[in-house]
Parts: C-alpha cells; sequence; structure tokens
C-alpha cells in the first residue's frame, strides 16, 4: 500500500528555533516534494528531490532513500515561516504518469 | 501567465446542480493535474493530463466527475449531481513535462456544495 506519513502533525516553535518535520513512505519511490502551503493560501514548490540534500536560504531539505525517509529542516525560524508543510511522494513504478500521493501536512506555527 | 490560475476562486453551489472548475496552467507545461483537498486533508489526486489527453484518471473518485483539455492548454474539471461530500478545495497544478520537474499550483477553487 502506498503510504505518506509526516510528523509531527502539529509544531509551535520559538523564533529562532531550529525546526525539523519528518516524512515517512512505504515503498520506493522516484521523488519526493516539499511543499508550503499558508493559511488560505495556494501551495508553493520548496523542493523536489530523488537523492541527497538540497538547500536553499534557510530551508534544507534532506532525503534517505533506503530507510524511506526524508526531513526538512529550517534555521533561525521566523513567524513567517508559519504554514502547512506537506510532503508528496512519486512512487515506483512510473509507468502510471507523474501523480504524486501527499502526506496530511504538518502545520507550523513559530511565535515572535 | 506568471502562474497557475483557476477560475473560479470560489464556488456555491446546492446538491445536485452541475459545476464546472477551470484551469489555466503555465504557458508551454505540456503536464496538468487536478487534485482535491479536503479540510485538515492533504491533496487527493485526480487526474493528469499529458497535452490532450488523460494519461491517468485513476484518482477520479466516480463517474460524476470529469476533466477535458481539448485543445492541451487549459483544463476543465466538470462535476455532475454534486453532493455535500464534493466539498473541498480543487487544486489544479502543472510542470513542464513527466519525470522529474517541479509541479506549480493553482491557488484552487473552493466549492461548497450545499
Amino acid at each position: 500500500k502506498n503510504e505518506v506519513e509526516q510528523s509531527p502533525q502539529n509544531l509551535t516553535a520559538q523564533e529562532g528555533e531550529f525546526i525539523t518535520i519528518n516524512c515517512s513512505y512505504s515503498v520506493g519511490i522516484s521523488a519526493l516534494h516539499w511543499l508550503q502551503q499558508h493559511p488560505g493560501g495556494g501551495i508553493v514548490s520548496l523542493f523536489m528531490l530523488s537523492s541527497g540534500k538540497k538547500k536553499h536560504g534557510r530551508l534544507i531539505a534532506t532525503i534517505n532513500i533506503q530507510e524511506k525517509h526524508s526531513s526538512l529542516h529550517i534555521t533561525a525560524s521566523h513567524p513567517r515561516d508559519s504554514a502547512v508543510y506537506i510532503c508528496a511522494v512519486r512512487f515506483r513504478p512510473t509507468n502510471t504518469g507523474n501523480q504524486f500521493y501527499f502526506g496530511t501536512g504538518t502545520s507550523l506555527t513559530v511565535i515572535p | 501567465g506568471a502562474g497557475v490560475s483557476q477560475t473560479p476562486s470560489n464556488k456555491v453551489t446546492e446538491k445536485g446542480k452541475y459545476v464546472e472548475l477551470r484551469c489555466d496552467p503555465i504557458s508551454g507545461h505540456t503536464a496538468l493535474y487536478w487534485y482535491r483537498q479536503s479540510l485538515g486533508q492533504g491533496p487527493e489526486f485526480l487526474i493528469y493530463f499529458q497535452g490532450t489527453g488523460a494519461a491517468d484518471d485513476s484518482g477520479l473518485p466516480n463517474d460524476r466527475f470529469f476533466a477535458v483539455r481539448p485543445e492541451g492548454s487549459v483544463s476543465t474539471l466538470k462535476i455532475q449531481r454534486t453532493e455535500r461530500g464534493d466539498s473541498a478545495v480543487y487544486l489544479c497544478a502543472s510542470s513542464l513535462g513527466t519525470g522529474l520537474e517541479t509541479q506549480y499550483f493553482g491557488p484552487g477553487t473552493r466549492l461548497l456544495v450545499l
């Protein structure tokens, strides 16, 4: 069964804290996508990765293919980082197209 | 346009009515996806187009749901005989093609079936 699980479901942090959001999946994947969704707003792509690590500003995404696990890290968190962070994976085989399966999201609140 | 656009942004309808939701993808993007997001849940895949054809419609919940993309650009998601359970945010995304290209999401259409 293709499953995507995220943890924690909700997270509250003080401004400046280092934040980690986790994503686990059940079977092999060809790609993993981290997305950000602000309340009432659209979804913004943060990272697309299939191996290793990517960094953009204060955001870092890592993936461990063997352990079927990815993490999204936010350094020096800020209240504007408050949003729902969603992990989405594209499972193998890929002959079904490019559809992604989504986790339920992690709701992050950063308090000033 | 600069990004993916969706219209209307909000739609309120009565149970049993027919609705159409429109998606304008980023120019040049051949791949287009429809997702549905219920409150407190992650998006759920509905259908994927590559060009004009539906390459994968396995996510459509039943035959009341149908989507078209006749010219390989704009897509319309059609829902017949709407039910209260259809209430959700319907998201559209586009990408350059299959593979590892990033998907760009529209703002969504919030559908409420009374």
